[in-house]
């Protein structure tokens, strides 16, 4: 069975701390990971990533795919309090076909 | 452009009531969402629609319906709601070339 894992389920740093966030999974067909960041309501779009050992960045956001250990991170750094938010991680496992881990909390604190 | 739109936001249902759950995109998108989150348990897809005219289950559609009217809409019918379908329901559209999806605002509802 397809499966998703992050890793911690929550997570609790000071305004300027570095934290990484982790997701495993297990999918058949595997197509693209993606990370959503989900503060109130819907999720919102982060990374796409498709080949491992290649970064995206983006600010203080950066993810990397490793297809051989089938795991993916997420950093932050310089982590600020509008960064507090569930990070979703997402795998494309087949057309349509798109599996959600549980999501990490992260509450950054002033 | 409000992409991706839901209603209602919030709905209470006595157990064995029905009721629609209403999604509209505007932006041409082909396939389209229908996804359950629970405490602990991440998105779960109910049903999509690749396209106007399919639909297809995804990982727990017992219990549900869902209608792709138009391009635009798809709706997820509860024919008699279960206190078990007490969740935060999102909708979510693709385009085909694109492998960003991207979700409305949630509708929460509640059975009791």
């Amino acid at each position: 069975e397809d499966k998703v894992v992050q890793s911690p389920l929550s997570l609790v740093v000071h305004e300027g701390d570095t934290v990484t966030l982790n997701c495993s999974y297990e999918v058949t067909n595997f197509r693209s990971l993606l990370w959503y960041k989900q503060e109130k309501k819907a999720p919102t779009f982060l990374f796409m990533l498709t080949s491992s050992g290649i970064e995206k960045k983006s600010g203080r956001l950066s993810s990397i795919l490793d297809k051989k250990e089938l795991f993916s991170i997420l950093n932050i750094t310089a982590t600020q309090t509008g960064d507090s938010a569930i990070y979703l991680c997402a795998v494309e496992g087949g057309t349509y076909k798109y599996i959600f881990g549980t999501g990490t909390r992260l509450k950054v604190l002033a | 452009n409000a992409g991706v739109t839901q209603t209602p936001k919030f709905q209470v249902l006595k157990t064995g009531q029905s009721m629609t759950l209403q999604c509209a995109q505007d932006m041409n998108h082909n396939s389209m969402y229908w996804y359950r989150q629970d405490p602990g348990m991440g998105l779960r897809l109910i049903y999509y629609s690749a396209s106007e005219g399919t639909t297809d289950k995804g990982e727990v559609p017992n219990g549900y319906n869902v209608s792709r009217l138009n391009k635009r809409e798809f709706s997820l019918r509860l024919e008699s709601a279960a206190p078990s379908q007490t969740s935060v329901y999102f909708c979510a559209s693709k385009h085909p070339s694109s492998y960003e999806q991207y979700f409305g605002p949630g509708t929460r509802l509640t059975v009791t």
